[in-house]
C-alpha cells in the first residue's frame, strides 16, 4: 500500500523567511496530493492540494511543487507569520470517482520566531 | 466544503466502558472516514464507512473493537468498545465534497481520555 515520509519533523524559522516541508510517496498510481494545517486543538485544515497533471500549485504565500518521476512533493511557505505556527501534514491518495483513503504522512512542527 | 459536526467534542471515561462517537455532515455524502490521531502524531485512519453495507477496517482495527454505522448519508456513529487507557486519542471523522473532489474535510473531533 500507499506509504508517505514526511521531513522535516520539526522545523523552526525566522519571521520573515521561507518554509520548506518535503513528502516522498511509495504508489506511483497516487495523484492527488493534499496539505493540511492543524492548529493546536484544532482539526486538520485544508490549505492547498495538487493533482498529478500539475507540476506546481500556487496559492498567495504558499505553493506545492509535485516530481511524479521522483515520487515526492514539497510545501513552500513564503513570508512566513506567526500564524503560520502548526503541524502540517502531506498527504497522498488515488482519486477517482469512488472514494480514496489517504494516506498521511508523519507531520512537521513548524515554529516561526519573532 | 462541507460542514461536518461532532458529539461529543471530549469525554474522560473509564477502562472497560464504551463510548460512541456522532458525526453529522450538512450534506448527503457517499463515504465518510474515521481517523485516530493519538498525541503528537498523524492522523491514522480506522475505517471507511458507506451508507448501506458494512464499514470497510484498515490493518489493525476490528468491528468488535471499533464498530461503526452509517444509518444514513448525513451521520454516522463510531463506537470504542471495552476502552483501555491505550485508546486515549482524538477520533475524527471526514468526509468529500459532494461531486468527488478527492477533497476531504474534518470534523472537529472527539478527545477521548480513558483513566
Amino acid at each position: 500500500g500507499e506509504n508517505v515520509e514526511q521531513h522535516p519533523s520539526t522545523l523552526s524559522v525566522q519571521e520573515g523567511d521561507s518554509a520548506v516541508i518535503k513528502c516522498t510517496y511509495s504508489d506511483s498510481a497516487s495523484n492527488y496530493f493534499p496539505w493540511y494545517k492543524q492548529e493546536l486543538g484544532k482539526r486538520p485544515q485544508l490549505i492547498i492540494d495538487i493533482r498529478s497533471n500539475v507540476g506546481e500549485k500556487k496559492d498567495q504565500r504558499i505553493a506545492v511543487t509535485l516530481n511524479k518521476t521522483a515520487k515526492h512533493f514539497s510545501l513552500h511557505i513564503t513570508e512566513t507569520q506567526p500564524e503560520d505556527s502548526a503541524v502540517y501534514f502531506c498527504a497522498a491518495t488515488k482519486g477517482g470517482s469512488s472514494a480514496s483513503k489517504i494516506i498521511f504522512g508523519s507531520g512537521t512542527r513548524l515554529s516561526i520566531r519573532p | 466544503s462541507a460542514v461536518i459536526s461532532q458529539k461529543p467534542s471530549r469525554d474522560i471515561c473509564q477502562r472497560g466502558t464504551s463510548l460512541t462517537i456522532q458525526c453529522q455532515v450538512d450534506s448527503q455524502v457517499t463515504m465518510m472516514f474515521w481517523y485516530r490521531q493519538q498525541p503528537g502524531q498523524s492522523l491514522t485512519l480506522i475505517a471507511t464507512a458507506n451508507q448501506g453495507s458494512e464499514a470497510t477496517y484498515e490493518s489493525g482495527f476490528v468491528i468488535d473493537k471499533f464498530p461503526i454505522s452509517r444509518p444514513n448519508l448525513t451521520f454516522s456513529t463510531l463506537t470504542v468498545s471495552n476502552m483501555s487507557p491505550e485508546d486515549s486519542s482524538i477520533y475524527l471523522c471526514s468526509t468529500e465534497t459532494s461531486g468527488g473532489t478527492d477533497t476531504q474535510y474534518f470534523g472537529p473531533g472527539t478527545r477521548l481520555t480513558v483513566l
